[in-house]
């Protein structure tokens, strides 16, 4: 079965660091770039960005560009996102998701999300 | 940061047919092709559509879409109450170095 998994839920405070991950299995995960996507507290869907494992390129929405960072470990098929300092309005649900150059790269696989909480 | 416009609401009864709108411009919709997801309450996106209108492996016929220039629509025939969740339009964007934008988002509401 092709699937994403996200690490735990989050919760830390405001300037603190934090490293979020997303396993890839079922598939060849150097294949296919990951993209993250941020979903604030009964708000919509953004994107923050791709990578692609094979070697880490990586694509960043001016919006996140300079507060997130990508990274990807193809050893043990693992993307992660990232953040150096934490701020209350990072709360939010962070997804990563597969894009598929065979359906006009059109995410197709989701992980489950992970929730992140910042407050002091 | 959505550039992508949609309706926030829209219902129907059950077995009726309903109607999605994404408004974009020439250097998303206009230019790329359409994607739409939905969100069911409390879970991750799933994919609904690609290439403005193809359904993936596992996507109902009840789930049809078109494009016409800068906007796109999604309907939903034979409206069922498993339907009742968030509906996104998404393209990529030219005009701001491959970026990817998602609509605002329409809530469906199965009455």
């Amino acid at each position: 079965e092709v699937q994403l998994v996200q690490s735990g839920a989050e919760v830390k405070k405001p300037g603190e660091s934090l490293r979020i991950s997303c396993k890839g299995s079922g598939y060849s995960f150097t294949s296919y770039w990951i993209t993250w996507v941020r979903q604030m507290p009964g708000k919509g869907l953004e994107w923050l960005g791709r990578i692609d494992p094979s070697d880490s390129y990586t694509s960043y929405s001016p919006s996140f560009q300079g507060h997130v960072t990508m990274s990807a470990d193809k050893s043990i098929s693992t993307a992660y996102l990232q953040w150096s300092s934490l701020k209350a309005s990072d709360t939010a649900m962070y997804y990563c998701a597969r894009q598929t150059p065979n359906l006009e790269n059109a995410l197709d696989v989701w992980g489950q999300g992970t929730t992140v909480t910042v407050s002091s | 940061q959505s550039v992508l416009t949609q309706p926030p609401s829209a219902s129907g009864t059950p077995g009726q047919r309903v109607t999605i709108s994404c408004s974009g411009s020439s250097s998303n919709i206009g230019t790329n092709y359409v994607f739409w997801y939905h969100q069911l309450p409390g879970t991750a996106p799933k994919l609904l559509i690609y290439r403005n209108n193809q359904r993936p492996s596992g996507v109902p016929d009840r789930f049809s879409a078109s494009k016409s220039g800068t906007s796109a629509s999604l309907a939903i025939s034979g409206l069922r109450s498993e339907d009742e969740a968030d509906y996104y339009c998404a393209a990529w964007d030219d005009s701001l170095s491959g970026l990817y934008v998602f609509g605002t988002g329409t809530k469906v509401t199965v009455l």
